[in-house]
């Protein structure tokens, strides 16, 4: 079956580090992958997306690399800050169904 | 440009009642896709309505239905509430042209209703 796999424990890190977190898949062939940031009680914003073809997208302090081999997207912040503490969602589109998947999320938390 | 706004933001209902959840997309967005977001199974895609049409559907039962007018403002309903109901609803849009294979699907999404089923 088709599976989404963001680890469902909460990422504590120091400011200034980086935090790195995962996104697995089985038996999706995606065209691209997106990165969602969700704050308690709102909506998903969208962040990045990256496509089959592309290996690594950089936005600000914000990197997402694809490896399709491995069926694994990681989303990376650097020097993280306090106002990055949110729930990031990665979403596959499913080109048969034309409805994007998203996975459950990890909860970032970067204390001071 | 105005996000994408959702009306009411929180509603309590009984069992068995009937609920209409509203949904206004960003200007010149024509695609609007609705989800349910709950604690235990995430983010689940309900629908998605494209030019009045639904374009596409999740794996949810018959109760729950939408449509969309000419002017992409988006209605869901959901009849015979049960208690596993309760969750945040959220509603996106996207300025896909309609052909399956092109554009990214970006969603901007409204910021919910909670719907509370008691």
């Amino acid at each position: 079956s088709q599976k989404i796999e963001q680890n469902s424990e909460a990422l504590n890190i120091q400011e200034g580090k980086t935090a790195t977190l995962t996104c697995n898949y089985t038996n999706y062939s995606p065209a691209y992958l997106q990165w969602y940031r969700q704050d308690p009680g709102r909506g998903p914003v969208f962040l990045l997306l990256i496509r089959e073809n592309e290996k690594e997208k950089r936005k600000e302090r914000l990197k997402v690399t694809f490896d399709t081999t491995l069926k694994q997207s990681l989303f990376h912040i650097t020097a993280s800050q306090p106002a990055d503490s949110a729930t990031y969602l990665c979403a596959l589109m499913d080109t048969g169904r034309r409805a994007l998947t998203f996975g459950s999320g990890t909860r970032l938390q970067v204390q001071p | 440009k105005a996000g994408v706004t959702q009306t009411p933001r929180y509603l309590i209902k009984t069992r068995g009642q009937q609920v209409t959840l509203s949904c206004s997309p960003i200007s010149g967005h024509r695609s609007v896709s609705w989800y349910q977001q709950t604690p235990g199974q995430g983010l689940q895609f309900l629908f998605e309505y494209f030019s009045e049409t639904q374009r596409n559907k999740g794996n949810f039962p018959g109760r729950f239905s939408g449509r969309q007018f000419s002017n992409s403002r988006s209605e869901m309903n959901v009849s015979t509430l049960e208690l596993g109901d309760s969750a945040l609803y959220l509603c996106a849009s996207s300025s896909t042209g309609g052909l399956r294979t092109s554009g990214t699907d970006t969603q901007y999404f409204g910021p919910g209703t909670r719907l509370t089923v008691l």
